[in-house]
């Protein structure tokens, strides 16, 4: 079965201060990816990154970065220094190779 | 380049009533999907096409939801007999073959009175 859970529903955070949202995810398949998207208010979903299961390397990209562990089955996204524009809903995604399973996805409220 | 379009971007229409809502996948992408997601909540597959083979339709919540995809390209989402409870974002992605990146459009608000 595949499954991802976001286990924190809404988070809220002062501006510059670090968040971590936490992805944990379950597949019997060896070979899978693992994404995050963000929601803005706007609504329309933004791919952040994809990451394929023989890569564990962590990642970062400016102000984000996610670590990847396999033994534990997660793919947790942290936000440095974060601002007002990082507030939406992020979703964690699993495919194996098509079709997505998403997570509930974390609210983040940034305040300034 | 362009993005995933959809059309319309809001819907008000009254229940029993059908529509159609409308996706363009970035051109070349073989593979499109819908989703709906309902008011504060994640997404919910719906149906998913690749290339020519039939596509898989384990999502759909009954049988008034159907899709087509003509020519590989444009899909259309048909709800026939709308219910109060189709009241939803519907969203669509594509994606292309060497890549399963999913890249969403700007979704289509229903509101069914």
């Amino acid at each position: 079965a595949q499954k991802v859970t976001q286990a924190q529903t809404e988070i809220s955070v002062v501006e510059k201060e670090d968040v971590t949202l936490d992805c944990v995810y379950e597949t019997r398949d060896t070979t899978y990816y693992l994404f995050w998207y963000k929601q803005p208010p706007s609504g329309e979903l933004v791919f952040l990154i994809r990451r394929n299961s023989f890569d564990e390397q962590n990642e970062i990209s400016g102000r984000y970065s996610w670590n990847f562990q396999k033994s534990t089955s997660s793919f947790n996204f942290t936000i440095t220094a974060s601002q007002v524009v990082d507030s939406a809903v992020y979703f964690c995604a699993l495919t194996p190779f098509n079709k997505f399973y998403f997570g509930s996805g974390t609210k983040l409220n940034v305040k300034p | 380049g362009a993005g995933v379009s959809q059309s319309p971007s809001n819907k008000v229409t009254e229940k029993g009533k059908d529509v159609e809502l409308r996706c363009d996948p970035i051109s070349g992408h073989t593979a499109l999907y819908w989703y709906r997601q309902s008011l504060g909540q994640g997404l919910e597959f719906l149906i998913y096409f690749q290339g020519n083979s039939a596509p898989d339709k384990s999502g759909l919540p009954s049988d008034r939801f159907s899709a087509e995809r003509t020519g590989g390209s444009v899909s259309t989402l048909t709800i026939q007999r709308t219910q109060q409870e189709d009241s939803a974002v519907y969203l669509c992605a594509s994606s292309p073959l060497a890549d399963n990146t999913q890249y969403f459009g700007p979704g289509t608000r229903l509101t069914v009175l």
